[in-house]
């Protein structure tokens, strides 16, 4: 299976640590986002590179919050001093160019669930 | 992007088809209508997407009206496996969720 998979799957923290979740796109595929979900919400858009470069930041994405695409391959969400409120899950997805007006689909991964303690 | 409005929940039996409805009226030519999937604890599945015409795959049947200010997920054969929240999206480059349509099969 060549879909979005991301790393790890599960991770439980202390208030106050670093963490970071990875992940690798499909292959070739330009775009990738990142989403929060919270129980019993939709998921909620982060940010979203085209190849390298990060084009939209959300108001969500506090300074805590960073991303990163180094080479246009695989990402990482790292979030700095966390909090309890940064339980949730995060999403990863990818597309081959824009959804918008165009026709492209986003295939998202299974998720990285995060609980801070 | 347009908004969309859909059901907050619906049941549906075991073998009989679903549909499910989502208004989209202030739609523009060019946008596209996706709709995904997302069964608990797992990560949004894409089921289909369409422009103007009517689009079926293996999953499921989108039918778009010819004003194109609505639509109508259907699935064939619910199974249990369908139970979910459904969610329709108007073209938005992001994917912008609403609160979508929990939708369960019922034996």
């Amino acid at each position: 299976d060549t879909g979005v998979s991301q790393n790890p799957r599960h991770k439980i923290t202390k208030r106050g640590q670093n963490v970071t979740f990875r992940c690798d796109p499909i292959s070739e595929h330009n775009r990738l986002y990142w989403y929060r979900q919270t129980l019993g919400q939709g998921p909620e858009f982060l940010t979203y590179f085209q190849n390298e470069a990060q084009l939209e930041k959300s108001r969500l994405l506090s300074d805590r919050f960073s991303a990163e695409r180094p080479k246009g391959s695989f990402s990482t969400l790292e979030i700095q001093r966390t909090e309890q409120g940064d339980s949730a899950m995060y999403l990863c997805a990818s597309s081959l160019g824009s959804a918008a007006f165009s026709g492209n689909t986003i295939y998202f991964g299974e998720g990285s669930w995060l609980t801070v303690v | 992007d347009a908004k969309t409005t859909q059901p907050p929940s619906m049941d549906c039996a075991e073998g009989r088809a679903a549909n499910l409805p989502c208004n989209h009226s202030t739609i523009s030519g060019n946008e596209y209508v996706y709709w995904y999937r997302q069964i608990h604890s797992q990560g949004p599945q894409y089921i289909i997407h369409g422009l103007k015409n009517n689009e079926t795959n293996e999953m499921a049947s989108l039918i778009i009206t010819e004003d194109r200010k609505s639509s109508t997920l259907i699935l064939p054969h619910a199974t249990l496996r369908d139970t979910a929240v459904y969610y329709c999206i108007v073209n938005d480059y992001k994917l912008s969720f609403g609160a979508g349509t929990t939708v369960t099969v019922r034996a």
